[in-house]
């Protein structure tokens, strides 16, 4: 099955400055990597997802880059503030394969604290 | 925004008991998920839900969990005889196909 490997598990950055998340993936069959924000006592919120057929995908102080020879893919935060602070999943998602599921494998997390 | 709704927030339960966990998915949606998160570690993989039937389960979906629709618009997961080792939170999800799944806020369940 599929195996998503992320680093680092922790992450502090000064406020304002970048931060940048990265995960693996085994299963080239995947094509959908989707990116969470769990805040403490929360559910997983979907902030930037990116499909196969795009390299890259921005959204204001988020991005997403994919490389799909090498299986990776990585999440930029700009301006990092404060309220950034969380844990972070990337995940991945096979294409369908007319089962009816869009199972998602998830990584094991990155939590991020932004030092005012 | 629409939202999926889980119910409890949070549940103690004895050793051995029966559980059922309820979420309200987006209505227009039509895959339903369940994922559990045991503290600290990553969220894994329960089983998912499409055409009122299962359609896809992980290793630890076994005989003790079961999944049911029973109205329009509930997802229940029951969980008999529970163990200590269930303990965790265990999120509902819904999605219209295969992207933007959209999360709840999750049920911690604590087995005593």
């Amino acid at each position: 099955g599929e195996n998503v490997e992320q680093h680092p598990s922790t992450l502090s950055v000064q406020e304002g400055d970048s931060a940048v998340i990265k995960c693996t993936y085994s299963d080239s069959a995947s094509n959908y990597f989707p990116w969470y924000k769990q805040e403490l006592g929360k559910g997983p919120q979907l902030i930037i997802d990116i499909r196969s057929n795009v390299g890259e995908k921005k959204d204001q102080r988020i991005a997403v880059t994919l490389n799909k020879t090498a299986k990776h893919f990585s999440l930029h935060i700009t301006e990092t503030q404060p309220e950034d602070s969380a844990v972070y999943f990337c995940a991945a998602r096979k294409a369908y394969s007319g089962a009816g599921s869009y199972q998602l494998t998830f990584g094991k997390g990155t939590k991020l604290s932004v030092i005012p | 925004e629409p939202e999926v709704t889980q119910t409890p927030s949070h549940q103690v339960t004895q050793m051995g008991q029966e559980v059922i966990l309820r979420c309200v998915p987006i209505s227009n949606h039509l895959y339903f998920y369940w994922y559990r998160q045991i503290l600290g570690q990553k969220v894994e993989f329960l089983v998912s839900f499409y055409n009122n039937e299962i359609s896809e389960k992980s290793e630890i979906f076994d005989d003790q969990f079961s999944v049911e629709r029973p109205d329009g618009s509930n997802f229940t997961l029951k969980i008999r005889s529970t163990k200590l080792e269930d303990s965790a939170m265990y999120f509902c999800a819904s999605s219209s196909q295969g992207y933007g799944y959209t999360f709840g806020s999750g049920t911690r369940l604590t087995v005593v």
